[in-house]
């Protein structure tokens, strides 16, 4: 069962751009949705979380857009740049009241930025 | 940033032989995870461990085993590798506290199975 829609499965872009990746849940007892990024032949490394308690969160230039009752979120990278060029994926998690490290990932969008 | 390490980061056998991936962390972290990621890309959690001799297994069913005897070793065992084991194994480990959803992943293990 998927339980986690992740589109587009690419992405490409030019420099200065603004790519969006979209995700939606099927779960409503999910509470935590973070977002990692991975570089070829690396790991995932977390790159911003949201809590369904506020509807936008943003780090540096890193976005994420959360619509609890359409049960979406979405990741907005403003300004991209060519070093942004990865692997994104979103991914959802419910502490049950002992961990948030059972995620629940989308399936991952290649994202491409031209120079 | 937290220190996990695993090895080997390629690997290539033949069927039927026994293979341990290695996974260990600098930081004590009691919470360990392992991913399996396929050629689609998407990652799903196999095992877990939330502390030494505690281990669960994930969402996604697998034939591998997992042994938590020591804090910061958390080793992935196939007795018997078969072709469709071939995939992208990924070792994580989680800060404490309650709130903490941050999970700091290794390199991977790249396993392939002929």
């Amino acid at each position: 069962q998927q339980q986690v829609k992740q589109s587009p499965q690419s992405l490409i872009v030019q420099k200065g751009g603004i790519p969006i990746i979209n995700c939606a849940y099927e779960n409503t007892a999910f509470d935590y949705f973070p977002w990692y990024q991975q570089f070829p032949g690396k790991g995932p490394a977390l790159l911003i979380a949201i809590r369904p308690d506020v509807s936008e969160k943003k780090e540096g230039r890193f976005t994420i857009s959360f619509n609890k009752s359409a049960k979406q979120f979405s990741l907005h990278i403003m300004d991209s740049q060519p070093g942004d060029s990865a692997t994104y994926f979103c991914a959802a998690a419910n502490a049950g009241g002992t961990s948030y490290g059972k995620l629940t990932f989308g399936q991952g969008t290649i994202l491409t930025v031209h120079p | 940033e937290a220190d996990i390490y695993q090895t080997p980061r390629y690997l290539v056998i033949g069927t039927g032989k026994k293979i341990t991936l290695e996974c260990s962390q600098t930081m004590g972290h009691d919470k360990m995870y392992w991913y399996q990621q396929d050629p689609g890309m998407e990652l799903h959690l196999i095992h877990y461990s939330y502390g030494v001799n505690s281990t669960e297994k994930g969402d996604l069913s697998s034939e591998s085993t997992v042994s938590r005897i020591r804090t910061e070793h958390f080793p992935l065992t196939l007795e018997s590798a078969r072709p469709s084991h071939t995939s992208q194994y990924l070792c994580a480990s989680q800060p404490p506290g309650p709130r903490s959803g941050k999970l700091f992943f290794g390199s991977g293990t790249q396993l392939s199975v002929l």
